[in-house]
């Protein structure tokens, strides 16, 4: 069991750009997080999956953001005509839930974008 | 909104007992309280879990009150790498961020 993986570690961009960030969650967990995190704050939740269903959206996640996990096992973070307030951290994090199981999630190390 | 209130920060010298309180007044009655602490740069990291009993893993103690309105962390002997933000999260479907505590432990 490697962990979650995140990819890149650091993205720097232009204002206008399109970016995309991959997470590889632990093998087998079957929900999958999507959490931003600026500077001083808590993570906040984006969006999660439960295998390839996407089954919730925060109202934080504009219509420039999109989410896949078309395969049920690694998903995509996509942010279209990036702005200077997408900069933050990006966490993924993934959990398995089992009937009367607990449900810690596992977060990876989070991708920081900085968008210029 | 998080469910739950922390104190905003906290100190605690090494070697010590670090207590960590945490209020959830508002929880309902299948709602679990976990805890994760995040190290500067890194992704949180899961530490304990409990619904109504104490629980104690290889990490720390989670005491719950009986009412369930608040609970305590307990590192049982701090060290400096247990300098982090500890948040107290009541879980649904998702986990719901405050603010957390910030710990400083100290020679």
């Amino acid at each position: 069991d490697t962990g979650v993986s995140q990819d890149p570690r650091h993205k720097i961009t232009k204002r206008g750009q399109n970016v995309t960030f991959r997470c590889d969650p632990i093998s087998e967990h079957n929900r999958l997080y999507w959490y931003r995190q600026t500077l001083g704050q808590g993570p906040e939740f984006l969006t999660y999956f439960q295998n390839e269903a996407q089954l919730e959206k925060s109202r934080l996640l504009s219509d420039r953001f999109s989410a896949e996990r078309p395969k049920g096992s690694f998903s995509t973070l996509e942010i279209q005509r990036t702005e200077q307030g997408d900069s933050a951290m990006y966490l993924c994090a993934s959990s398995q839930i089992v009937t009367g199981g607990s449900y810690e999630q596992y977060f990876g190390p989070g991708t920081r974008l900085t968008v210029t | 909104d998080a469910k739950t209130t922390q104190p905003p920060s906290m100190d605690c010298a090494e070697g010590r007992a670090a207590n960590l309180p945490c209020n959830h007044s508002t929880i309902s009655g299948n709602e679990y309280v976990y805890w994760y602490r995040q190290i500067h740069s890194q992704g949180p990291q899961y530490i304990i879990h409990g619904l109504k009993n104490n629980e104690t893993n290889e990490m720390a103690s989670l005491i719950i009150t009986e009412d369930r309105k608040s609970s305590t962390l307990i590192l049982p002997h701090a060290t400096l790498r247990d300098t982090a933000v500890y948040y107290c999260i009541v879980y649904t479907d998702k986990l719901i961020f405050g603010t957390g505590t910030r710990l400083q432990v100290f020679p």
